[in-house]
């Protein structure tokens, strides 16, 4: 298998700009994570679908964010607008379920906000 | 608030001695912990993990050590090598309903020739 597959690796906005990440979980892979890793946060979970499902978006930190997974192969991060702060390297990860602890990551997509 | 703390942001070993990192947790749900490793430009990968019912676990270099009365859990990496040198991330989890992994902030370990 290809493993999680995460485009575009690298993005560079202008503020109030629409972003638009994009994840491909393993095939067979039950459960999707989007997470956003900042030097002064670590590794912060924002989102995570189980069967395509939104589950828990408490970690989402403001309305601008957005995520959706339209099918078990295809998932989304949206965040308008877009601000400096939100610069960071945003990870997505798939499990084969949420209680199956071994996640797999994807390389990551490095945000600038200018 | 942070459930689970690793408190040295980074760590340097020579080569062929003994690397230890450290994680503390405050959530005495999490019944299941893993370490991940991550190199730069490139994801975390899922390492080693140790289930609460145990206290050790080992795969060859890497061994992980858990004490539930101080929820306390360590990775020992025996013998360092130059290829080691990445950022660790501990990561706890529940097994209370659809509970997500909770991660530390990473220690950088550099393992010097």
């Amino acid at each position: 298998d290809a493993g999680v597959i995460q485009s575009p690796r690298h993005e560079v906005t202008e503020m109030g700009q629409e972003v638009t990440l994009r994840c491909k979980p393993i095939s067979g892979h039950n459960s999707l994570f989007w997470y956003r890793q900042t030097m002064m946060r670590g590794l912060e979970l924002l989102i995570y679908f189980n069967n395509n499902v939104p589950i828990d978006d408490s970690g989402m930190p403001e309305d601008r964010f957005s995520a959706k997974m339209p099918n078990a192969s295809f998932s989304t991060l949206k965040i308008q607008p877009s601000e400096p702060r939100d610069s960071a390297v945003y990870f997505c990860a798939s499990s084969l379920a949420v209680l199956v602890r071994e996640q797999y990551f994807g390389p990551g997509t490095r945000l600038t906000v200018t | 608030d942070q459930q689970v703390k690793q408190n040295s942001p980074s760590l340097s070993v020579q080569e062929g001695r003994i690397s230890i990192l450290n994680c503390d947790y405050t959530n005495s749900m999490f019944d299941y912990f893993l370490w991940y490793k991550k190199y730069p430009a490139e994801g975390p990968t899922f390492l080693i993990s140790i289930s609460s019912i145990k206290d050790k676990n080992e795969d060859g270099r890497f061994t992980v050590f858990l004490n539930k009365s101080a929820k306390h859990l360590s990775l020992h990496i025996v013998p360092s090598q130059p290829g080691d040198s990445a950022v660790y991330f501990c990561a706890a989890g529940g097994n209370s309903g659809n509970t997500p992994l909770v991660f530390g902030k990473g220690t950088r370990l550099s393992v010097i020739a």
